[in-house]
């Protein structure tokens, strides 16, 4: 069964510094996606971003990147230059093998930006 | 813009009763969600419906089951609510596998 590990149940950066939050994962798809979501204390679940396992290079969106490491199942997400807003749940998550649709999610990290 | 609604932000419920839990997206998503969220334990999926009367159960049906009579709509029903099941619930919908799910703003169930 897939399995997604976040180690970090909660992590402090200074403001304007870069933050990595790490995500590990155990699938035995040859093709797979991973996501990564924040929850702010509102509790609405925020897409953040994806990468596909056969992408090339790693993705970004804006201040977010990950850092996929394909051999080490590991994609962890790193935020340049944290913003006071960044202070949120963050979790990682992977579609269910065997399921076109379900995704499993990790069990998330509390990131808290001090000022 | 996407959205998906959840029907209430806050709700409080007496054990034994009959809840029912609403979600509307608007996006024409074939696929759409329930998820329960507790601390600690991430967000653990109830059931989920990849078409108009079509279902499956995920990780911990027990206790719930769901409707999805028309494509836009997709509701959890707790037929005798238990104080176990106060938590968050989280309704979204997703096209396909390999694109994002949207997630409405979370129910918060206190069963009292």
């Amino acid at each position: 069964a897939q399995k997604i590990t976040q180690t970090q149940p909660g992590m402090f950066v200074q403001e304007k510094e870069a933050v990595t939050l790490d995500c590990t994962y155990d699938t035995s798809d040859p093709s797979y996606g991973l996501f990564w979501y924040k929850q702010p204390s509102s509790g609405e679940m925020i897409f953040l971003i994806y990468q596909g396992s056969y992408d090339q290079q790693n993705a970004t969106e804006g201040r977010y990147s990950l850092n996929f490491q394909k051999a080490r199942k590991s994609a962890n997400l790193v935020i340049s230059a944290s913003q006071l807003g960044d202070s949120a749940m963050y979790f990682c998550a992977i579609p269910v093998r065997g399921s076109a649709r379900q995704l499993t999610f990790g069990s998330g990290t509390q990131l808290t930006v001090l000022p | 813009d996407v959205k998906v609604t959840q029907s209430s932000r806050y709700l409080v419920k007496r054990t034994g009763e009959k809840v029912f839990l609403e979600c509307v997206q608007d996006m024409d998503h074939e696929n759409m969600f329930w998820y329960r969220q507790d601390p600690g334990l991430g967000l653990r999926l109830i059931y989920f419906s990849y078409d108009v009367k079509m279902k499956e159960k995920g990780d911990i049906p027990e206790g719930y089951s769901v409707s999805r009579e028309k494509k836009e709509r997709f509701s959890l029903i707790l037929e005798s609510a238990s104080t176990n099941q106060t938590s968050m619930y989280l309704c979204a919908s997703s096209l396909t596998q390999n694109t994002e799910a949207f997630f409405g703003q979370g129910t918060r169930l206190t069963v009292v």
